[in-house]
Formats: C-alpha cells, sequence, structure tokens
C-alpha cells in the first residue's frame, strides 16, 4: 500500500530557481495538504485542498501556489525559490477534512 | 488564530518509565489529535479525542482531553525504544474551513 507519495525526496534551488513538489494518493481521499516542517516552529500549513477542483490558503501561503490536479495529486510550485523557503514538506491526505490524516515521507527542500 | 503550545519541548527517559507529555490550546479545543513522527518520515496518526473528559488507548499510549483546561495530556507506561520519536498534537484551527494546526513537539529519546 503506496498512501501517500512525495517526489523528490531531496532537493537543492538556488535562490530565484523554480520548482514543483509532486504529490499522490491512492486511498481516494477526498482532501490533501501541503505543510512545511521547521525547527521550533512545528509544522505549518501551507496551502489546503478540501476536495477536488478546491484549494485555500493555510497559514504560510506566500511564496508558494498550488495545483489540485485531480482527486490523487496535489503538487506545491515555488515560483522564485528563497532561502526562507529552505524547509521539509510534507503532504497529507484526508478522507475528508479533519479526520486521520496520512502523510508523506517529505520532501527535503535547500534553497542556497 | 489558535495555538497549541507542548510541554516538554524535550524529554530522555530510561526504558521502563512512564511519562507525561501535554497540549494546551490558547482556545477551546473541539477536536484533539495526537500523531507520531519518527526522524526522517512523516507523521503517523495516533488517535483523536473529541469529547471533554475523553480518554483513548492505543498499546501503551494512553491520551486525555480536559476541555475546560484546553489540554491533553499523553501519557506512556513503561516506555521502550520504539517510543522514541517526535509526538505532535493538532487541533481544528477554527472557522468554517478545516484546517488541522499542529503544536511544536516534544522530542522524546527513551534510553535503554
Amino acid at each position: 500500500n503506496a498512501g501517500v507519495t512525495q517526489t523528490p525526496k531531496f532537493q537543492v534551488l538556488k535562490t530565484g530557481q523554480s520548482m514543483t513538489l509532486q504529490c499522490a494518493q491512492d486511498m481516494n481521499h477526498n482532501s490533501m495538504y501541503w505543510y512545511r516542517q521547521d525547527p521550533g516552529m512545528g509544522l505549518r500549513l501551507i496551502y489546503y485542498s478540501a476536495s477536488e477542483g478546491t484549494t485555500d490558503k493555510g497559514e504560510v501561503p506566500n511564496g508558494y501556489n498550488v495545483s489540485r490536479l485531480n482527486k490523487r495529486e496535489f503538487s506545491l510550485r515555488l515560483e522564485s525559490a528563497a532561502p526562507s523557503q529552505t524547509s521539509v514538506y510534507f503532504c497529507a491526505s484526508s478522507e475528508q477534512g479533519l479526520t486521520a490524516l496520512h502523510f508523506g515521507n517529505g520532501t527535503r527542500l535547500t534553497v542556497t | 488564530s489558535q495555538e497549541l503550545e507542548q510541554s516538554p519541548q524535550s524529554l530522555i527517559v530510561q526504558e521502563g518509565k512512564n511519562l507525561t507529555i501535554n497540549c494546551t490550546s490558547s482556545k477551546t479545543l473541539y477536536g484533539l489529535y495526537w500523531y507520531k513522527q519518527k526522524y526522517g518520515e512523516g507523521l503517523i496518526f495516533l488517535m483523536m479525542l473529541q469529547k471533554g473528559g475523553e480518554e483513548k488507548s492505543h498499546e501503551k499510549i494512553t491520551a486525555k482531553l480536559d476541555e475546560k483546561k484546553q489540554q491533553s495530556s499523553l501519557h506512556i507506561t513503561a516506555s521502550q525504544p520504539s517510543h522514541a520519536g517526535i509526538y505532535l498534537c493538532g487541533a481544528d484551527g477554527g472557522g468554517a474551513t478545516n484546517k488541522l494546526i499542529f503544536g511544536t513537539g516534544t522530542l522524546l529519546a527513551v534510553q535503554p
């Protein structure tokens, strides 16, 4: 059972470069989320998608865009990476809203 | 916005000892979720508490929700090395949308 799959697992970018983090879930979940995890800050919600076709901002959306491509996939794009976006990014999904979240193993991003 | 504070921030215990982790909310808790994270991995859902006074157990881990105090506690009995990791509490972020916010986490180390 794959669950939530994130790619890539590691990425190094230079300031100003762009990239897309991919996330796919195979559990037929309706809701999907992007979080970032930083030391001392815990997990902070970037964007979420309550259902296919909808996306909403979380706590820290600036500098990011998202696309809910279909029910399975939810991507996170950094248009112009900044050192402040160095973090571990987690994608999660849930059957509906605030039920148990299933997390991917994260993408470790470093922006130099 | 709602904030979750966890204590202690880190904890080192000898194998076999009991321990408690606390999560305090700045606002009334309508639902409290406990997750565990192993180093380099995503979060794993442990349990969810919704009603004041509710208590749930999973193996040697027991969680309680005290709505009046806007607190939840996670108690581990007879700790084992497999209990080591980061424990995070999460709560409904409020409003009309389904957003889960997290505390900053408690790092637990269990010494054999």
